[in-house]
């Protein structure tokens, strides 16, 4: 079964905190992985992918095949990452299966 | 670029009325469209894939009947809640993706739709 698994519905740090959310999926075939950013009052955006091995917003996710799981880090939280996250799994058809999401709260 | 508009934003109406909402890719033409539902405090649900000038796919338990989805542009999404009762209430999302050899376009979220029916 296709499935992405997102264990903490919240996640409150201290700003300069190390900050890492956990996702991990279940899909058989060659997986596509996503992570997407809700702010405050905007709509959903994508934060970064993982066939870019990019970082965004001091943001880095490496998908781990072997545990099949693609966590999103920062070394240092700030208090403008406070939001929702999304991982998000892109099938062969295109489609696209979300996680329940994280909320990330920042604290001065 | 690749903005996603999305009308209307919020939407009251009585239990027995049919509501459409559309979604518009503004500066980049989709080929193919994806409506979501999400209930308060829960994750995106996909309903259906839309692909332009094709019948769109429905997720399982998903009535087709129910939400009527056309995808007659390439710029242009409607979803159809037909003869909606207060257990359709929820905000429902479309996504666009776009461009030739779609294994690396992102999804394009519009801001969302709030159905509140009587």
């Amino acid at each position: 079964a296709q499935r992405v698994t997102q264990p903490e519905k919240l996640l409150s740090v201290f700003k300069g905190a190390p900050v890492e959310l956990k996702c991990n999926y279940s899909y058989s075939g060659s997986p596509e992985l996503f992570w997407y950013v809700q702010y405050s009052r905007q709509r959903l955006q994508l934060l970064l992918r993982h066939i870019s091995r990019e970082s965004i917003k001091g943001f880095t996710a490496d998908l781990n095949k072997g545990e099949t799981s693609f966590h999103l880090k920062k070394p240092f939280a700030q208090e403008e990452d406070s939001a929702m996250y999304y991982c998000a799994l892109r099938t062969g058809g295109f489609k696209t299966i979300f996680g329940a999401g994280t909320r990330l709260f920042v604290k001065a | 670029g690749a903005v996603v508009s999305q009308h209307p934003s919020w939407v009251i109406c009585k239990s027995g009325t049919s509501v459409k909402i559309e979604c518009r890719s503004l500066d980049f033409q989709a080929t193919t469209m994806f409506w979501y539902r999400q209930f308060p405090k829960q994750s995106l649900m996909l309903m259906a894939t839309s692909n332009e000038g094709s019948k769109a796919t429905y997720e399982q338990g998903v009535e087709k009947d129910k939400f009527l989805i056309n995808h007659a542009s390439l710029t242009l999404s409607t979803l159809t809640v037909t003869s909606a009762h207060p257990e359709d209430s929820s905000f429902y999302i479309c996504s666009a993706s776009g461009g030739g050899g779609q294994a690396n376009q992102p999804q394009h979220f519009g801001d969302g739709t709030r159905l509140s029916i009587l």
